[in-house]
């Protein structure tokens, strides 16, 4: 199984709501990423986990709190978020910190705040 | 840091005809060196990946890529391009300074003409 599982696949929210996104991996991966694309962009770097601790979060604005209850699972809540903040937010996983392995990307998440 | 570029924003070929996509890095250290594909709406899907070896990697879908390290290029190639591999393509490096982190490239747009 290689496969990263992200919900919903689709989200509109108010800028008052708060929301969250799920990923799920069962590779064995000890390496969680969260990104943000803008249509047409590459993939922006928000949060890394590693062992299920945060060890890389990219000055991303308080309004996005990522959470990893155990290896398998990657939260990202949302909260009072703006419509800039509109894209697709894709989970990944790979093998904890081996420089030679890939990374699996989920199908994202497209979330439309309004 | 690590960075990539992929100097052409779009690439246009025909139908059966060979294509390449060009990408160039600049790594302190060892390459590792990844090829990304993303269909509309979805995540992006591994291709291949360079460590070390032979300089010509061989992939998934019959991709390939040739590593150059005197042009530090990891040009993405195909004999013989489908209109089904139009989407948008990643070069993407692993960062050995910055948690391991996969940094991309701006991407490049593969349309094959039929």
């Amino acid at each position: 199984d290689t496969e990263v599982t992200q919900t919903p696949k689709h989200l509109v929210m108010g800028m008052t709501n708060k929301k969250s996104l799920k990923c799920e991996q069962h590779m064995g991966h000890r390496a969680m990423y969260w990104y943000k694309q803008k249509a047409k962009k590459p993939p922006e770097l928000m949060f890394v986990y590693s062992y299920e601790k945060l060890s890389i979060n990219e000055s991303v604005p308080s309004r996005f709190s990522p959470e990893c209850p155990n290896s398998s699972l990657l939260n990202l809540h949302l909260h009072a978020l703006q419509p800039e903040d509109s894209a697709l937010y894709l989970c990944a996983s790979s093998q904890e910190s081996r420089m030679n392995t890939e990374a699996f990307f989920g199908q994202g998440t497209r979330l439309t705040v309004v | 840091a690590q960075s990539v570029a992929q100097p052409e924003d779009q690439v246009n070929v025909a139908e059966g005809n060979p294509l390449t996509v060009k990408c160039t890095y600049s790594v302190s250290g060892n390459p590792y060196l990844f090829w990304y594909v993303q269909y509309p709406n979805r995540g992006l899907q591994f291709l291949l990946k360079y460590i070390t070896g032979d300089n010509l990697v061989k992939g998934s879908y019959g991709f390939e890529a040739e590593f150059n390290k005197s042009q530090t290029s990891f040009h993405l190639k195909k004999p013989s391009a489908l209109v089904s591999d139009s989407a948008l393509y990643f070069c993407a490096v692993r960062d050995m300074d910055y948690g391991q982190n996969f940094v991309f490239g701006p991407g490049t747009r593969l349309s094959v003409l039929p």
